[in-house]
């Protein structure tokens, strides 16, 4: 079993959707939470952290999960620059700063 | 800041020869990570090093793959000889040893051997 898992998609949306991702991960010693976003032939690039209170970024939601290990990542009002393939990442604790990278959910914003 | 900077952004090589990827971490960071990326297996961590030192190699392939790290500004990554199954965008990523803020990738070297 993968350490973080996530649908590979594609989530094809039509401009202004509302779309959610989730990711699972393994190791309940887990203890940092991050979405990454990486668009096509680019880096990756961090997105938001996830904090255990749930945290918002415009039109960005994150939510934890801990006792489900579970991650989620809700867009609204989906734009079509919003393209990208999402990544999941996880940390052991925070001194550690290794982090565990999830196979990523590609998004396609359509017009 | 000029970021994290890698060379060659791109490499072709022949099967059996040697290849050299190169970065340059941000400057402060004592912290670097170089990962690899492929369709199959996503983004996978090979090794990384806090202040110069290796720490976590278990992530290279094979005996093929070295790395090295011998001052702060400075981190290479040789694959020798290289095969066809190592073609794949390598990542070189540095951050600050305390916690996991300010994980910055480089623009990632694609490798690919014929």
């Amino acid at each position: 079993r993968k350490e973080v898992e996530q649908d590979p998609g594609p989530f094809n949306v039509p401009e202004g959707a509302t779309v959610a991702f989730n990711c699972t991960y393994s190791n309940s010693a887990s203890q940092s939470f991050f979405w990454y976003r990486q668009d096509c032939r680019k880096e990756p690039k961090l997105l938001m952290s996830v904090y255990s209170s749930g945290n918002e970024d415009g039109r960005f939601t994150a939510q934890l999960n801990r006792a489900s290990q579970y991650i989620s990542l809700l867009i609204r009002d989906s734009k079509l620059s919003d393209s990208a393939t999402y990544l999941c990442v996880v940390t052991l604790n925070n001194a550690g700063n290794m982090l565990t990278f999830g196979g990523g959910t590609r998004l396609m914003v359509k017009p | 800041d000029a970021g994290v900077i890698q060379s060659p952004r791109h490499e072709v090589t022949e099967m059996g020869q040697e290849v050299t990827l190169r970065c340059k971490p941000i400057s402060g960071h004592n912290s670097l990570f170089w990962y690899r990326q492929t369709m199959m297996r996503g983004l996978e961590l090979l090794i990384y090093f806090n202040n110069n030192v290796p720490i976590d190699d278990s992530g290279m392939p094979e005996d093929r793959f070295s790395a090295k790290m011998p001052n702060a500004s400075f981190s290479t990554l040789k694959i020798q000889p290289s095969e066809p199954r190592d073609s794949a965008v390598y990542f070189c990523a540095s951050s600050l040893l305390a916690g996991p803020y300010g994980y910055t990738f480089g623009s990632g070297t694609r490798l690919t051997v014929v």
